[in-house]
Formats: C-alpha cells, structure tokens, sequence
C-alpha cells in the first residue's frame, strides 16, 4: 500500500530533551515536506527536500533540523525541544509535479512540558 | 503573512443541502489549487483541485470554483453528507516552487443528518 509512515503517533517530552520524528514513503516521490498544525493557523512549512540531499526552510524552520540522506526518509530533528513546540506535526510526500499535491502521513502530537 | 486566508474557522449545515466553503489568496502567482479534507487523528487527503487556467472543476459531488480576478476560490458539495464533517484545508502553489503547497487555515465542517 502506497503511504507515509510517521513514528511515533504520539510523544510526550521534557523541555531540552533531543528527539527525533521520523518519516518514510514507499512511493519513490521526490519531494518531502515537514509541516505543523496549531488551532486557527493552519498547516505551517517547517521544511522541505526536493530530492536527495537537498533541503530547504519553510515558513517555520526555527529549532528545527532534516536529512535527507535516502530517498524515502525525511526525519524532523528537535534537538532542544520547547513547549511553544508542541503541536501536531505531518509528513508528507509528492512527485516533483503532481496534480494531486501530497500524500501526507498520519501525523505526529508531540507535548513538550 | 498569510496568503492563503480561510475566514470562516466552522461551518454548518443540514444533511442534504449545499456546503460552500471559501478560501481567499493573495499571491497573483499561484495558479494551481487543490482542497484537502481531514478527519481527526488522520492525515490530510487530497479531495479535488484546479488549474488556474479553468474556472470550475467537478467530482462527484464535490465542484471548486476560481475566480482569478477576485483571488478567490471556493468548494461546493451537493449534496451534504454526515460523513463530510471534517477539516477542509485549501492549498496553493505556484510553477516556480515547484511542489510547495501553501495552506489556509482550514474549516470545520460539520453536516447534521
């Protein structure tokens, strides 16, 4: 089956505690993107990968970090988590152009206390 | 600075009748737009879409309309279901970010049988 696979679905954590979500597609897409979800603003772009290797910041890049050493692996680094963090986090995954934008992954709710 | 702008947080309606949501931009570039629909603890799906060089696109029940000159486009579904009930997103993009959606804040939908 043709999906995104985010782990975990849910973490609680302490302020400062590296973690690491990760992120995987079975579907060859080149394009990866990181996003959050909080009450009244939306999807916001943490970051995205065009391909291989290649990343760039989105709308909310601070205190966070990717990799994109594989294809099918997009992991969101929080090396110093915060509360103003937690939030409801998704990855997702297109082709390079598609006309059905992306197939995003189950999401993540992360609590940092 | 939000571009894509999704006024109304909730919406109404009875089973059967129409639903109307609306998404307004402001970015005379964008010209492709896609709607999502969520439901909780899942992840966005992808519902329907257009191209900036139509003015109305149909699936079923569910037709998106653009109006290029107003920088407004909004999702009609007829009719209503209690199964829409649900978040719906309204994206963006445009040819020279290739992938990168940009997203609105999202409706609550909420049809009542």
């Amino acid at each position: 089956e043709a999906q995104v696979t985010q782990n975990p679905r849910y973490l609680i954590t302490v302020t400062g505690k590296k973690l690491t979500v990760t992120c995987s597609q079975n579907m060859n897409h080149e394009y990866m993107s990181w996003y959050r979800q909080d009450p009244g603003l939306g999807l916001r772009q943490i970051y995205y990968s065009m391909n291989v290797e290649v990343t760039d910041k989105g709308d909310v890049p601070e205190g966070y970090k990717v990799s994109r050493k594989e294809k099918r692996n997009f992991p969101l680094i929080l090396e110093s988590p915060s509360p103003n963090q937690t939030s409801l986090y998704f990855c997702a995954s297109s082709l390079r152009y598609s006309n059905y934008g992306y197939t995003f992954g189950s999401g993540t709710r992360l609590t940092v206390v | 600075d939000q571009q894509v702008k999704q006024n109304s947080p909730s919406l109404s309606v009875q089973e059967g009748r129409i639903s109307i949501l609306n998404c307004d931009y402001t970015n005379s570039m964008f010209d492709y737009f896609l709607w999502y629909k969520k439901y909780p603890a899942e992840g966005p799906t992808f519902l329907i879409s257009i191209s900036s060089i139509k003015d109305k696109n149909e699936d079923g029940r569910f037709t998106v309309f653009l109006n290029k000159s107003a920088k407004h486009l909004s999702l009609h579904i007829v009719p209503s279901q209690p199964g829409d009930s649900a978040v719906y997103f309204c994206a963006a993009s445009d040819e020279t970010s290739g992938s990168r959606l940009t997203f609105g804040e999202g409706t609550q939908l909420t049809v009542n049988p």
